[in-house]
Protein backbone atom coordinates (compact mmCIF):
# COMPACT_ATOMS: atom_id res chain seq x y z
CA UNK A 1 0.00 0.00 0.00
CA UNK A 2 1.76 3.50 -1.39
CA UNK A 3 -0.10 5.70 0.21
CA UNK A 4 -0.10 9.73 -1.13
CA UNK A 5 2.77 9.35 -3.42
CA UNK A 6 4.63 13.19 -4.90
CA UNK A 7 6.71 13.62 -7.59
CA UNK A 8 9.22 14.68 -8.22
CA UNK A 9 11.10 15.15 -4.88
CA UNK A 10 13.25 17.80 -5.65
CA UNK A 11 12.67 20.59 -9.18
CA UNK A 12 14.39 23.60 -10.10
CA UNK A 13 12.53 26.04 -12.53
CA UNK A 14 13.70 28.96 -14.10
CA UNK A 15 10.92 32.17 -13.84
CA UNK A 16 8.22 32.00 -16.11
CA UNK A 17 8.12 28.55 -16.87
CA UNK A 18 5.83 26.28 -15.79
CA UNK A 19 4.94 22.12 -14.25
CA UNK A 20 3.15 20.23 -13.06
CA UNK A 21 3.48 18.45 -9.58
CA UNK A 22 1.71 14.88 -9.55
CA UNK A 23 0.09 13.38 -6.38
CA UNK A 24 -1.55 10.46 -6.82
CA UNK A 25 -3.20 8.33 -3.40
CA UNK A 26 -4.42 4.30 -3.86
CA UNK A 27 -6.65 4.80 -0.63
CA UNK A 28 -9.60 5.61 -2.58
CA UNK A 29 -10.06 8.95 0.04
CA UNK A 30 -12.28 11.63 -1.44
CA UNK A 31 -10.66 14.56 -0.10
CA UNK A 32 -7.49 15.56 -1.48
CA UNK A 33 -5.54 18.70 -0.87
CA UNK A 34 -2.19 21.31 -1.42
CA UNK A 35 0.07 22.81 0.81
CA UNK A 36 2.89 25.05 0.73
CA UNK A 37 5.23 25.17 3.52
CA UNK A 38 7.49 27.94 4.48
CA UNK A 39 10.30 28.92 7.46
CA UNK A 40 7.88 30.24 9.94
CA UNK A 41 4.64 29.80 7.82
CA UNK A 42 3.46 26.93 8.85
CA UNK A 43 1.60 25.06 6.11
CA UNK A 44 -0.78 26.81 3.88
CA UNK A 45 -3.72 25.05 1.78
CA UNK A 46 -3.14 26.13 -1.85
CA UNK A 47 -6.56 24.11 -2.96
CA UNK A 48 -8.97 20.97 -2.48
CA UNK A 49 -10.83 18.73 -4.17
CA UNK A 50 -13.24 16.93 -1.66
CA UNK A 51 -14.18 14.28 -4.94
CA UNK A 52 -13.46 13.26 -8.70
CA UNK A 53 -14.60 16.30 -10.93
CA UNK A 54 -14.35 18.95 -7.42
CA UNK A 55 -12.05 21.31 -6.59
CA UNK A 56 -12.21 24.73 -4.81
CA UNK A 57 -9.60 27.30 -3.43
CA UNK A 58 -7.72 27.28 -0.10
CA UNK A 59 -5.91 30.18 0.90
CA UNK A 60 -3.10 31.13 -1.53
CA UNK A 61 -4.01 29.65 -4.32
CA UNK A 62 -3.11 32.96 -6.72
CA UNK A 63 -0.48 31.06 -9.14
CA UNK A 64 -1.46 28.01 -9.08
CA UNK A 65 -4.56 25.30 -10.76
CA UNK A 66 -5.53 21.92 -10.27
CA UNK A 67 -7.93 19.43 -11.77
CA UNK A 68 -9.59 15.92 -10.59
CA UNK A 69 -10.34 13.95 -13.26
CA UNK A 70 -10.21 10.62 -10.85
CA UNK A 71 -10.07 9.60 -7.66
CA UNK A 72 -6.67 9.06 -7.21
CA UNK A 73 -4.76 12.05 -8.98
CA UNK A 74 -4.71 15.45 -7.95
CA UNK A 75 -2.14 17.55 -9.76
CA UNK A 76 -0.55 20.99 -9.12
CA UNK A 77 0.28 23.14 -12.53
CA UNK A 78 2.39 26.23 -11.30
CA UNK A 79 1.22 28.37 -14.59
CA UNK A 80 4.31 30.76 -14.73
CA UNK A 81 7.02 30.18 -11.84
CA UNK A 82 7.85 32.73 -10.03
CA UNK A 83 10.90 32.66 -6.97
CA UNK A 84 7.40 33.55 -4.53
CA UNK A 85 6.53 30.04 -5.24
CA UNK A 86 10.35 28.78 -3.97
CA UNK A 87 8.61 26.63 -1.13
CA UNK A 88 7.88 22.98 -0.47
CA UNK A 89 4.67 21.18 -1.02
CA UNK A 90 2.73 18.80 0.79
CA UNK A 91 -0.66 16.76 -1.11
CA UNK A 92 -2.40 15.22 1.41
CA UNK A 93 -5.63 12.96 1.46
CA UNK A 94 -8.32 11.84 3.91
CA UNK A 95 -11.07 9.37 3.79
CA UNK A 96 -13.68 12.63 4.27
CA UNK A 97 -13.39 15.53 6.77
CA UNK A 98 -16.86 15.37 7.66
CA UNK A 99 -15.88 12.36 9.70
CA UNK A 100 -12.81 14.01 11.28
CA UNK A 101 -10.58 10.96 9.96
CA UNK A 102 -6.65 11.63 9.67
CA UNK A 103 -4.68 12.92 6.41
CA UNK A 104 -2.13 11.22 5.07
CA UNK A 105 0.94 13.11 3.41
CA UNK A 106 3.39 12.63 0.57
CA UNK A 107 7.15 13.29 1.39
CA UNK A 108 6.73 16.47 -0.17
CA UNK A 109 7.98 18.11 -3.42
CA UNK A 110 11.12 20.82 -2.61
CA UNK A 111 10.64 23.53 -5.40
CA UNK A 112 13.65 26.44 -5.91
CA UNK A 113 12.20 28.67 -8.25
CA UNK A 114 15.41 31.04 -9.82
CA UNK B 1 -5.70 33.97 8.48
CA UNK B 2 -4.44 30.91 10.87
CA UNK B 3 -7.55 28.83 12.33
CA UNK B 4 -4.71 27.48 14.69
CA UNK B 5 -2.37 28.75 16.38
CA UNK B 6 0.63 27.14 18.39
CA UNK B 7 1.88 27.88 21.39
CA UNK B 8 5.33 27.88 22.02
CA UNK B 9 6.81 28.67 18.33
CA UNK B 10 9.94 26.56 19.50
CA UNK B 11 10.18 24.47 22.94
CA UNK B 12 13.81 23.43 24.08
CA UNK B 13 13.79 20.38 27.09
CA UNK B 14 15.61 17.88 28.43
CA UNK B 15 15.33 13.75 27.30
CA UNK B 16 12.99 12.62 30.32
CA UNK B 17 11.15 15.86 30.46
CA UNK B 18 7.71 16.50 29.74
CA UNK B 19 6.74 18.87 27.32
CA UNK B 20 4.09 20.84 26.31
CA UNK B 21 2.36 22.47 23.81
CA UNK B 22 -0.41 24.28 23.43
CA UNK B 23 -3.25 25.41 20.08
CA UNK B 24 -5.64 27.56 20.03
CA UNK B 25 -8.81 28.10 17.37
CA UNK B 26 -10.82 31.00 16.78
CA UNK B 27 -14.33 29.19 15.48
CA UNK B 28 -16.57 25.86 16.81
CA UNK B 29 -15.01 22.68 15.69
CA UNK B 30 -16.02 18.86 15.92
CA UNK B 31 -12.77 17.82 16.30
CA UNK B 32 -9.02 19.04 16.59
CA UNK B 33 -6.21 17.07 14.86
CA UNK B 34 -2.69 16.75 16.30
CA UNK B 35 0.01 15.98 13.63
CA UNK B 36 4.20 15.39 13.61
CA UNK B 37 6.83 16.52 11.27
CA UNK B 38 10.25 15.22 11.10
CA UNK B 39 12.69 17.86 9.07
CA UNK B 40 11.43 18.68 6.25
CA UNK B 41 8.87 15.39 5.89
CA UNK B 42 5.39 14.39 5.21
CA UNK B 43 3.11 15.31 8.51
CA UNK B 44 2.00 11.96 10.33
CA UNK B 45 -1.41 11.99 12.19
CA UNK B 46 -0.84 11.61 16.18
CA UNK B 47 -4.29 11.78 17.59
CA UNK B 48 -7.69 13.45 17.07
CA UNK B 49 -9.97 14.50 20.02
CA UNK B 50 -13.50 15.32 19.59
CA UNK B 51 -15.40 18.34 20.94
CA UNK B 52 -17.57 15.77 22.95
CA UNK B 53 -13.93 14.83 24.53
CA UNK B 54 -12.18 16.53 27.19
CA UNK B 55 -9.00 14.44 27.56
CA UNK B 56 -7.42 11.15 25.23
CA UNK B 57 -4.48 9.27 25.85
CA UNK B 58 -2.04 7.51 23.05
CA UNK B 59 1.20 5.64 24.75
CA UNK B 60 3.35 8.75 25.61
CA UNK B 61 0.47 11.33 24.17
CA UNK B 62 -1.86 13.33 26.33
CA UNK B 63 -4.36 15.65 24.13
CA UNK B 64 -6.49 17.98 26.14
CA UNK B 65 -9.55 19.80 24.80
CA UNK B 66 -11.52 22.95 25.98
CA UNK B 67 -14.29 23.88 23.65
CA UNK B 68 -15.01 27.13 25.94
CA UNK B 69 -11.22 28.24 25.78
CA UNK B 70 -11.19 27.31 21.88
CA UNK B 71 -7.64 25.69 23.02
CA UNK B 72 -6.44 21.85 23.56
CA UNK B 73 -3.17 20.84 24.57
CA UNK B 74 -0.49 18.31 23.38
CA UNK B 75 1.57 16.45 26.55
CA UNK B 76 4.94 14.64 25.84
CA UNK B 77 5.37 12.61 28.77
CA UNK B 78 9.29 11.14 29.34
CA UNK B 79 10.56 12.79 25.94
CA UNK B 80 12.98 11.46 24.02
CA UNK B 81 15.79 12.67 21.33
CA UNK B 82 13.30 10.93 18.85
CA UNK B 83 10.65 13.24 19.65
CA UNK B 84 12.40 16.29 18.25
CA UNK B 85 10.18 17.79 15.20
CA UNK B 86 7.51 19.94 14.70
CA UNK B 87 4.06 19.56 16.37
CA UNK B 88 0.87 20.92 14.66
CA UNK B 89 -2.49 20.98 15.01
CA UNK B 90 -5.37 21.17 12.52
CA UNK B 91 -8.95 21.97 12.49
CA UNK B 92 -11.52 21.67 9.90
CA UNK B 93 -12.84 25.04 8.86
CA UNK B 94 -15.52 25.72 6.10
CA UNK B 95 -14.81 22.09 4.84
CA UNK B 96 -10.50 22.82 4.73
CA UNK B 97 -8.90 21.02 6.79
CA UNK B 98 -6.55 24.45 8.37
CA UNK B 99 -3.05 24.16 9.93
CA UNK B 100 -1.32 25.97 12.53
CA UNK B 101 2.28 27.22 12.39
CA UNK B 102 3.80 24.66 14.93
CA UNK B 103 5.58 24.04 17.79
CA UNK B 104 8.86 22.89 17.47
CA UNK B 105 9.92 20.70 19.60
CA UNK B 106 14.23 19.87 20.57
CA UNK B 107 14.75 16.77 22.77
CA UNK B 108 18.10 16.92 23.82
CA UNK B 109 20.07 13.93 24.87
Amino acid sequence: NAGVTQTPKFQVLKTGQSMTLQCAQDMNHEYMSWYRQDPGMGLRLIHYSVGAGITDQGEVPNGYNVSRSTTEDFPLRLLSAAPSQTSVYFCASSYSLSGGTEAFFGQGTRLTVV
Amino acid sequence: SQQGEEDPQALSIQEGENATMNCSYKTSINNLQWYRQNSGRGLVHLILIRSNEREKHSGRLRVTLDTSKKSSSLLITASRAADTASYFCATILFGKLIFGQGTELSVKP
